[in-house]
């Protein structure tokens, strides 16, 4: 239980286009998602908090109008990358916690999405 | 602010060799730990975990660690490493009372295995 996938994978894209990447949490829901940013062999970095239903919640020095992020259900959370450029080309991560109907302490990570803008 | 500090950035064993990653964090209050693994082109996996009760955790794979509340320090430890161990390792916290607060990970700690 508690699988969390995202899609794509990997998507590689031009500069100046927008990408919308998906996290779902597959068998059970989740008030709240997470989004991290994974530079290569380096640590995750919180980008926001995003609530089901409310807007997020950006960390101090991510631009909450190149990183949008929508939570309209509690099975889903999508993170759109507007007008990307090559520096935001990274590993963007999700988790899924604050389960809904239980209390637990633990998020579910996904597998991760690569991005490479060209 | 909180913070996850681990101070080892690279650390070459051979196997059979005994493993001990540091990890020490800044937050006065309720914690919840965590120690993830990831391996070469993979994504994270959980280690193990401690929420609350007996400070010592076993998890996967034969790793350890040990809440030690007074040096606020959460080590990870294995008595005998693998080459298979050669992976990325996360330190992780959660300054909460529930999964729907923030993770807080430290800088990690690559461990590679000379076979």
């Amino acid at each position: 239980g508690a699988v969390v996938s995202q899609h794509p994978s990997w998507v590689i894209c031009k500069s100046g286009t927008s990408v919308k990447i998906e996290c779902r949490s597959l068998d059970f829901q989740a008030t709240t998602m997470f989004w991290y940013r994974q530079f290569p062999k380096q640590s995750l970095m919180l980008m926001a908090t995003s609530n089901e239903g409310s807007k997020a919640t950006y960390e101090q020095g991510v631009e909450k109008d190149k990183f949008l992020i929508n939570h309209a259900s509690l099975t889903l959370s999508t993170l759109t990358v507007t007008s990307a450029h090559p520096e935001d080309s990274s590993f963007y991560i999700c988790s899924a916690g604050g389960l809904a109907g239980e209390f637990t302490y633990e998020q579910y990570f996904g597998p991760g999405t690569r991005l490479t803008v060209t | 602010a909180q913070s996850v500090s681990q101070h080892n950035h690279h650390v070459i064993l051979s196997e059979a060799a005994s493993l001990e990653l540091g990890c020490n964090y800044s937050y006065g209050g309720t914690v919840n730990l965590f120690w993830y693994v990831q391996y070469p082109g993979q994504h994270l996996q959980l280690l193990l975990k401690y929420f609350s009760g007996d400070p010592l955790v076993k998890g996967i794979k034969g790793f350890e660690a040990e809440f030690i509340k007074s040096k606020f320090s959460f080590n990870l430890r294995k008595p005998s490493v693998q080459w298979s161990d050669t992976a990325e390792y996360f330190c992780a916290v959660n300054p909460g009372y529930s999964s729907a607060s923030k993770i807080i990970f430290g800088s990690g700690t690559r461990l590679s295995i000379r076979p």
